[in-house]
């Protein structure tokens, strides 16, 4: 197992087109989360599955955004009519466990441009 | 709410020296506390993770340490070096489940 993997790395939109990001946690993880990261900031939480369960979402999760973990395992990110507002480093984690205490891993992140 | 804020903003030192990074939250019902670090445009790799009854973990040059009732962490580096140059990012977990992150520190290392 190489680690939380995250597809593409980066992504390249014009504005109001759709796009789909893709996350594979490391095997057996139940828990998994999204967070943005713009330049020069902290990652800020977008949403969080525990299996297939989406149990949390951020107000950063406007309606053009929307996540599945269908089976829980991958998940995927979808942005729908892209803004310019959206262009930032995307980033998957995962972590283990039935207790809120385990580490987190993280992927190397999927980078959306909206020119 | 919880707020995590990181002290120094950026930092840069030459090679060969400790240094200390500061991280503060501001509610103390938190699981645990982890240290990241980021190289420019990458993702984040955990360095510690410190639960919340733990004073203090070590890995290698790497000393985190945590006083829960006063809302603080500190990254100590031993005998700094070049590779060590990055950001640093610690990360609450706290009751609502999720992981809050401070805007990092900015670490450079010089020859």
């Amino acid at each position: 197992d190489t680690g939380v993997s995250q597809d593409p790395r980066h992504k390249i939109t014009k504005r109001g087109q759709n796009v789909t990001f893709r996350c594979d946690p490391i095997s057996e993880h139940n828990r998994l989360y999204w967070y943005r990261q713009t330049l020069g900031q902290g990652p800020e939480f977008l949403t969080y599955f525990q299996n297939e369960a989406q149990l949390e979402k951020s107000r950063l999760l406007s309606d053009r955004f929307s996540a599945e973990r269908p089976k829980g395992s991958f998940s995927t990110l979808e942005i729908q009519r892209t803004e310019q507002g959206d262009s930032a480093m995307y980033l998957c984690a995962s972590s283990s466990g039935d207790r809120l205490n385990t580490e987190a891993f993280f992927g190397q992140g999927t980078r959306l441009t909206v020119v | 709410k919880q707020e995590v804020t990181q002290i120094p903003a950026a930092l840069s030192v030459p090679e060969g020296e400790n240094l200390v990074l500061n991280c503060s939250f501001t509610d103390s019902a938190i699981y645990n506390l982890q240290w990241f670090r980021q190289d420019p445009g990458k993702g984040l790799t955990s360095l510690l993770l410190i639960q919340s009854s733990q004073r203090e973990q070590t890995s290698g040059r790497l000393n985190a340490s945590l006083d829960k009732s006063s809302g603080r962490s500190t990254l100590y580096i031993a005998a700094s070096q070049p590779g060590d140059s990055a950001t640093y990012l610690c990360a609450v977990r706290d009751y609502g489940q999720n992981f809050v992150f401070g805007p990092g520190t900015r670490l450079s290392v010089l020859p």
